[in-house]
């Protein structure tokens, strides 16, 4: 059974500070993605990485995938309170698994 | 973004109630999922469809009935739900089953 381990499992900070976030495994994902779910509405995905130590970067948010496809990161610089929200990390498993396996999520919070 | 749609946003049944949850996908995807979310849990998938072909079961309740009828909709029959049973139910659509999801808003269901 593959598992996902987020943390923090929540986080409060004040607007302009930077922060990271963690998403860790003991198996190899094929790709991994990483949603940002707000109250009461499905998660929107902001991005999906595939190769080990590939680093993204949307805007403020810059996403890291582990050299052995295990783990990622994600960092936020100068957090806004529109950052807000429930961050979900997913790994794919790869060839015929094709289920993705959910992390807990990182509640994040960001006050003005 | 109306990619995913989902009907209704919010139910409250009791438990000898039948009611059905509606999904809808704009997308031109060809793979379908429902997922089920409650406090503190990792998403749980409940059902995927490929090609209107229902290919993974997760071990739901057989209270929990879905449809297919084409690769654009699909649907989740409710019936004699438990307390338990209340979440947020996700629907999914990815263009291939082993391909990104995109998630619906969801329905917020409280069983009674």
């Amino acid at each position: 059974t593959q598992l996902l381990e987020q943390s923090p499992q929540f986080l409060s900070i004040q607007e302009g500070e930077n922060l990271t976030v963690y998403c860790n495994s003991s198996s190899v994902f094929s790709s991994l993605q990483w949603y940002r779910q707000e109250p009461g509405e499905g998660p929107v995905l902001l991005v999906t990485v595939v190769t080990g130590g590939e680093v993204k970067k949307l805007k403020r948010l810059t996403f890291q995938f582990g050299d052995a496809r295990k783990d990622s990161s994600l960092h936020i610089t100068a957090a806004q309170p529109g950052d807000t929200g429930l961050y979900l990390c997913a790994g794919e498993g790869g060839g015929s698994n094709y289920k993705l396996t959910f992390g807990k999520g990182t509640l994040l919070t960001v006050n003005p | 973004e109306t990619g995913v749609t989902q009907t209704p946003r919010h139910l409250v049944m009791g438990m000898t109630n039948k009611k059905s949850l509606k999904c809808e996908q704009h997308l031109g995807h060809n793979a379908m999922y429902w997922y089920k979310q409650s406090a503190k849990k990792p998403l749980e998938l409940m059902f995927v469809y490929s090609l209107e072909e229902r290919v993974e079961n997760n071990s739901v309740p057989s209270r929990f009935s879905p449809e297919c009828p084409n690769s654009s909709h699909l649907f989740l029959h409710l019936h004699t739900l438990q307390p338990e049973d209340s979440a947020l139910y996700l629907c999914a659509s990815s263009p291939r089953r082993a391909e990104t999801q995109y998630f619906g808003p969801g329905t917020r269901l409280l069983v009674l």
